[in-house]
């Protein structure tokens, strides 16, 4: 299976910050990486397919990057509403696999 | 609009069996894999499996192989996830999960047609004696 490694596990913005989460491959995974947005006692929402694509009503502030193994998911000025624990998913190969996610709070 | 709505709380012994509905709405029920997905309290997502609604025709993680069982009912749109031999690690919210394009457009092989747009509020299954 493949493996999916985050940095970091939690971090803490200020509104205004550039947030960025680091997803990692443990094999080359092309560009076939998800992320997602869960917040507390919610399911998680589809934020990103193909590691760039955003989807629909997802606000521009949020971007995703990366091919390979290396991935970035960036948010341009956080809001109070973006506090959750991000996802990443690669659709790669099966089974489907997650990294353990990052939490992101704001200070 | 796309609704999927899961079956409420359970507790259950060591041992015991679980089964969990998924009802479905809002869409061509047949034309769109739904997985299975879990979160243990405090943890990440863990894949468990995948069925084709049209076919029947089923996928599950290595780790769940002879005791995870999916199913589906056509005539209410319903997918079922049972998992039986259920021990205190099995602790967790689970979730059904609609991948969101139709897998007539999907080329790649089924089980990675993974794209979940579209999920269940989850069901706690606790599993205590």
């Amino acid at each position: 299976d493949i493996q999916m490694t985050q940095s970091p596990s939690s971090l803490s913005a200020s509104a205004g910050d550039r947030v960025t989460i680091n997803c990692r491959a443990s094999q080359s995974i092309s560009h076939y990486l998800n992320w997602y947005q869960q917040k507390p006692g919610r399911a998680p929402k589809l934020l990103i397919v193909s590691a760039s694509e955003l989807q629909a009503e997802v606000p521009s502030r949020f971007s995703g990057s990366g091919s390979g193994t290396s991935f970035t998911l960036t948010i341009t000025s956080p809001q109070a509403e973006d506090v959750a624990t991000y996802y990443c998913q690669q659709t790669y190969s099966a089974p489907t696999t997650f990294g353990g996610g990052t939490k992101v709070e704001l200070k | 609009q796309v609704h999927l709505v899961q079956s409420g709380a359970d507790v259950k012994k060591p041992g015991a069996s679980v089964k969990i509905s998924c009802k479905t709405s809002g869409y061509s029920f047949s034309s769109h894999y739904i997985h299975w997905v879990r979160q243990a309290p405090g943890h990440g997502l863990e894949w468990m499996g995948i069925i084709n609604p049209s076919s029947g025709i089923t996928s599950y993680a290595q780790k769940f192989q002879g005791r995870l069982r999916v199913t589906r009912d056509t005539s209410t749109t319903t997918v079922y996830m049972d998992l039986s031999s259920l021990r205190s690690d099995d602790t967790a919210v689970y979730y059904c999960a609609r991948v969101g394009t139709p897998y007539t457009f999907f080329s790649g092989y089924w089980v990675t047609s993974a794209d979940l747009e579209d999920w269940g509020q989850g069901s706690l299954v606790t599993v205590s004696s």
